[in-house]
């Protein structure tokens, strides 16, 4: 079955800089990789995703890029704002059978 | 909508005790999820669900037993409570179908002594 590595486990950064979490999977099958962000005392929210027929997807300050070939995904966060601090999930699924794979998560900590 | 809503919030239960995890949600989505969360160790799948009637294993399933007799519903039950099953459980659902957000509870904070 499909199985999910993420790595840091814990990212300290400076406000202002840039944060670079990563991803990788060993389903070859797996074709949508959503990132979460949680935030403390609560659920996962969906943060962004991409699909396996892009590359790269971008929103303001958060981009996602994809190597189908490595089998890797990496979420990047810009311009780093104290908010930003959460623990954020990558996951990978298949279009059709239901289960949701989730990495071990990575404890991002913006400092002012 | 309330979206995801789980119940209990908070359960302390004694070794060798049994329990059902509630989780109902109002949006009409096929797939429903069971996971646990442990400190350092990610989100673990525990029970999945495509559709009423239908339910199947995650990673973790051992210790763990669900069911689907409704849309709606996807309760978790733990039959008899093991200290290693303390954690947090979050109940999520989505539609079928590539790329579609799974929508989360807020969680069940379980303590087994």
């Amino acid at each position: 079955g499909e199985n999910v590595e993420q790595h840091p486990s814990t990212l300290s950064v400076q406000e202002g800089d840039s944060a670079v979490i990563k991803c990788t999977y060993s389903d070859s099958a797996s074709n949508y990789f959503p990132w979460y962000k949680q935030e403390l005392g609560k659920g996962p929210q969906l943060i962004i995703d991409i699909r396996s027929n892009v590359g790269e997807k971008k929103d303001q300050r958060i981009a996602v890029t994809l190597n189908k070939t490595a089998k890797h995904f990496s979420l990047h966060i810009t311009e780093t704002q104290p908010e930003d601090s959460a623990v954020y999930f990558c996951a990978a699924t298949k279009e059709k059978g239901g289960k949701l794979i989730f990495g071990q998560g990575t404890e991002l900590s913006v400092k002012p | 909508n309330a979206g995801v809503t789980q119940t209990p919030k908070f359960r302390i239960l004694k070794i060798g005790q049994s329990m059902t995890l509630q989780c109902a949600q109002d949006m009409n989505h096929n797939y429903m999820y069971w996971y646990r969360q442990d400190p350092g160790m990610g989100l673990k799948l525990i029970y999945y669900s495509v559709g009423a009637g239908i339910t199947d294993k995650g990673e973790v399933p051992n210790g763990y037993n669900v069911s689907r007799s409704t849309t709606e519903d996807f309760p978790l039950r733990l039959e008899l409570a093991a200290p290693s099953q303390t954690s947090v459980y979050f109940c999520a659902s989505s539609l079928p179908g590539q790329g579609t957000e799974a929508f989360f509870g807020q969680g069940t904070r379980l303590t087994v002594v």
